[in-house]
């Protein structure tokens, strides 16, 4: 079945960079786009970005200069970096299939990321 | 960016109740939208794709409506799995938006 995973750090100290790994089953990175949504504390869900089934990528414009996606398809993971975090980065961060009609079917549990010193 | 509205923040309500949730768009997004459960630790769920297509496997008590910019999720009789947080999700123009949530919580 489909399964999506996320992995990283759950602490990152303010300036330095947030590597997350998006792990997938279930399904093939060269068929479908996996997005990353986060929500950061005590706010909404917002999207980030997204690899799409032929490897273009593109970002929200909010975050575009702190962030780059990339993918392994021969791992099944999408690799998620965002440089620079603040404080205000602490949330949930979350990847999500794109299942071309209707948007996002399937979504990782999220990992939790804490930006302090 | 559209802004999407969503009502009301927290909602208490009884099992058997029906409630209704609403998301309003900025703009028309073409019934591009979403309703998605989440509960605490877990991934969430999709109910509802593109207004009113119930995805498969959710009961049918949950349902969606809307057009334009109005769009409402309905659950008609409440079960006791269904309370958690519920959110929506426009998906027809870049940046993706999504709705504040809902936390309907047992009365």
């Amino acid at each position: 079945q489909v399964q999506l995973t996320e992995s990283g750090p759950g602490l990152v100290h303010p300036s330095e960079t947030l590597s997350l790994t998006c792990t997938v089953s279930g399904f093939s990175l060269t068929g479908y786009s996996v997005y990353w949504v986060r929500q950061p504390s005590g706010k909404g869900l917002e999207w980030m970005g997204r690899m799409r089934y032929n490897g273009d990528t593109s970002y929200n414009s909010a975050l575009k200069s702190r962030l780059s996606i990339s993918r392994d398809t021969s791992k099944n993971q999408v690799f998620l970096k965002m440089n620079s975090l603040q404080t205000d980065d602490t949330g949930t961060y979350y990847c999500t299939r794109n299942s071309g009609y209707g948007a996002f079917d399937y979504w990782g549990q999220g990992v939790m990321v804490t930006v302090s010193s | 960016d559209i802004q999407m509205t969503q009502s009301p923040s927290f909602l208490s309500a009884s099992v058997g109740d029906r409630v209704t949730i609403n998301c309003k768009a900025s703009q028309n997004i073409n019934k591009y939208l979403n309703w998605y459960q989440q509960k605490l630790g877990e991934a969430p769920k999709r109910l509802i794709y593109n207004t009113n297509n119930l995805q498969t496997g959710i009961p049918s008590r949950f349902s969606g409506s809307g057009s334009g910019t109005d769009y409402t999720l309905t659950i008609s009789s409440l079960q006791p799995e269904d309370f958690a947080t519920y959110f929506c999700l426009q998906h027809n123009s870049f940046p993706l938006t999504f709705g504040s949530g809902t936390k309907l919580e047992i009365k």
